[in-house]
């Protein structure tokens, strides 16, 4: 069965330092999206695109963070200058283009930021 | 956008079944309802889908109302390893975001 893939599985950085996570959504899947997770918490909605540009975001997406599909196949998410309280979860996900296709989730990137 | 309430958590023994429901009063129409089952450190993993009665896969079934303002999950037989958190996602397609809930953590006990 396809899958989202994540990477790193791991990302450990110093405040202030900026990152990008990674993901490989399912090759046919036309949207795309980042949730975070902070320890012990819900999923929180970021953002989601489609048709190379931004559909939605959360207040939560603030001008620290950026989205990009640079090629046909990558969906990466920039975190600009790191803030201890950006530790959390990252996940990815996609769906297909038909009304009421699932989200399908990757496994998630942990940041951590020191 | 369609805000869920579930119950914050349950617990039930091996080879019950488990029914949690949400609420999800303000449904839109073109609003599907997908239930999803998160382990720890993993991404949530899609478990069922539907937009009204029933519907039923190999792991899962899903019941709502005709008023859709909720939806149950019914797991059958549960074991051990259906221990996890499971949330209800009711899907705006229309404006392309979709909001998790709480969750209901199920502890299943042997």
């Amino acid at each position: 069965e396809p899958e989202v893939t994540q990477t790193p599985s791991h990302q450990v950085t110093q405040m202030g330092q900026e990152v990008i996570l990674r993901c490989v959504p399912i090759s046919n899947h036309l949207y795309f999206y980042w949730y975070r997770q902070i320890l012990g918490q819900k999923v929180e909605f970021l953002v989601s695109f489609y048709n190379n540009e931004i559909s939605e975001k959360s207040e939560i997406f603030d001008d620290q963070f950026s989205v990009e599909r640079p090629d046909g196949s990558n969906f990466t998410l920039k975190i600009r200058s790191t803030k201890l309280e950006d530790s959390a979860m990252y996940f990815c996900a996609s769906r297909g283009g038909l009304p009421g296709a699932p989200l399908h989730f990757g496994n998630g990137t942990r940041l951590t930021v020191t | 956008l369609a805000k869920t309430t579930q119950p914050i958590s349950m617990d039930s023994y091996e080879g019950q079944e488990v029914n949690i429901t949400c609420s999800h009063n303000n449904i839109a129409t073109n609003d599907y309802i997908t239930w999803y089952q998160q382990f720890p450190s993993q991404g949530p993993r899609f478990i069922i889908q539907g937009y009204k009665t029933k519907v039923t896969n190999e792991v899962a079934s899903l019941f709502i109302p005709a008023d859709r303002k909720s939806s149950t999950l019914s797991l059958p037989r549960v074991s051990l390893s259906d221990t996890a958190v499971y949330y209800c996602l009711v899907g705006s397609y229309n404006f392309n975001k979709f909001y998790f809930g709480s969750g209901t953590k199920l502890n299943v006990k042997p």
